[in-house]
């Protein structure tokens, strides 16, 4: 059974930069057809994609986050990244790696981890 | 490109059916069959529950379906019970290889 693990820090200073990792296990990141994502979901609030990334390089981003947002995978550590740069209060939220599907669908969730901006 | 729209709240009585919408436009809901559900218990990790507009991923109960009209998808969830009570959200693929998230149904079983 496919595990996602997501790790970093619980609170990143304003104008620096939020990375996380998320920790794959149970399965394959190189299946034909399947991508690594990420997630938010600001407290009390809705889910908003942040991008999703291949294992062959290919990566795509939510454009409401304006070029800040870079998603790397990393086969060989079964794991995949997060950097958030330049974050405000405006970027506090649980954070989600998925496992996307071929149809764009999310099929396997990690926990969630809760990052806190400081106003 | 905006949120997908979806009613805020919805409502139903045990063993009775609800659906809940998901309005987009011609570029994200009408454009494509790659629309999806997810369940989102408090405190807890969205969970799968329909995928390419009306297949359930293994596990998921019959009771859920999906389908979609123009550029409006629907959740039904037929024969409600109390584990049902969550938010709803639905997702569709867009334009440009952007994924838009509706802002989510809070369903309560009365």
């Amino acid at each position: 059974q496919l595990q996602l693990q997501e790790s970093g820090p619980g609170l990143v200073k304003p104008s620096e930069t939020l990375s996380l990792t998320c920790i794959v296990s149970g399965g394959s990141m190189n299946t034909r057809g399947y991508s690594w994502g990420w997630i938010r979901q600001p407290p009390g609030k809705g889910l908003e994609w942040i991008g999703t990334a291949s294992y062959s390089g290919s990566a795509y981003y939510n454009p409401s986050l304006k070029g800040r947002v870079t998603i790397s995978v990393d086969t060989s550590k079964t794991q995949f990244s997060l950097n958030l740069s330049s974050v405000t209060a405006a970027d506090t939220a649980v954070y989600y790696c998925v496992r996307q599907g071929p149809s764009r669908y999310f099929g396997y969730w990690g926990q969630g981890t809760l990052v806190t901006v400081p106003s | 490109q905006s949120a997908l729209t979806q009613p805020p709240s919805a409502s139903g009585s045990p063993g009775q059916s609800v659906t809940i919408s998901c309005t987009g436009t011609s570029s994200d809901v009408g454009g494509y069959d790659y629309v999806s559900w997810y369940q989102q218990h408090p405190g807890k990790a969205p969970k799968f529950m329909i995928f390419e507009v009306t297949k359930r991923p293994s596990g998921v109960p019959d009771r859920f379906s999906g389908s979609k009209s123009g550029n409006t998808a629907s959740l039904t969830v037929s024969g409600l019970q109390a584990e049902d009570e969550a938010d709803y959200y639905c997702t569709s693929y867009a334009d440009s290889n952007t994924i838009l998230f509706g802002g989510g149904t809070k369903l309560t079983v009365l």
